[in-house]
């Protein structure tokens, strides 16, 4: 079974500075099966980015994804008061259907 | 407008039964595989369970293999959840979502119904 980490656990930075957020696989992942989601309290998740690097529609081109093999990247250029919130990686699987990382809270610092 | 409307979560005893149902409009819902994610207080997003486009295929987590089990009525535009058995750690809120053609990712969610099983 393939495990996604996620890391930082938390991530504390101010509105207008640059989040880096990682998504570790524990074994080779295929691009076209990563996604990313926000999350906030009280909403249902957000789809943000698909196949590691495409974002969805009505996604500000703030964000963006990179990444292959075991190690992607969802990167917010310049933060925005409304970004704080918690997010997660997602992987497909043939045989193990989706996992989900156990997510990132980004706070504001 | 694509809308995914989750409905029956309640407050439910150990060992009891509860049935989820996702209404679905604004889409051809009969060309989407359709899903359940939940997420206990507290923790992260758990993928639950899928069923695809016309219903003959369905996954589980083991977590919930026997007794959760996915449906479709594509003549209703919706998705059921049927959980069996249900157990303190099935405390969640639970949401539908649905996948695109050929992506395996989802890009719309139901707002969530809420599943409390305590005696």
């Amino acid at each position: 079974e393939i495990v996604l980490t996620q890391s930082p656990g938390t991530l504390s930075l101010s509105p207008g500075e640059r989040a880096t957020l990682s998504c570790r696989a524990s074994q080779s992942v295929s691009s076209s099966y990563l996604a990313w989601y926000q999350h906030k309290p009280g909403q249902a998740p957000r789809l943000l980015i698909f196949g590691a690097s495409n974002r969805a529609t009505g996604i500000p081109d703030r964000f963006s994804g990179s990444g292959s093999g075991t190690d992607f990247t969802l990167t917010i250029s310049r933060l925005e008061p409304e970004d704080f919130a918690v997010y997660y990686c997602q992987k497909y699987g043939t045989s193990t259907g989706y996992t989900f990382g156990q997510g990132t809270k980004l706070e504001i610092k | 407008e694509v809308q995914l409307v989750d409905s029956g979560g309640d407050l439910v005893q150990p060992g009891g039964s509860l049935r989820l149902s996702c209404a679905a409009s604004g889409f051809t819902f009969n060309t989407h595989s359709m899903h359940w994610v939940r997420q206990a207080p507290g923790k992260g997003l758990e993928y639950v369970s899928a069923i695809n486009s016309n219903g003959d295929t369905t996954f589980y987590a083991d977590s919930v293999k026997g007794r959760f089990t996915i449906s479709r009525d594509n003549s209703r535009n919706t998705v059921y959840l049927q959980m069996a058995n249900l157990r303190a750690e099935d405390t969640a809120m639970y949401y539908c979502a649905r996948s695109e053609p050929g992506r395996f990712s989802f890009d719309y969610w139901g707002q969530g119904t809420p599943v409390t099983v305590s005696s």
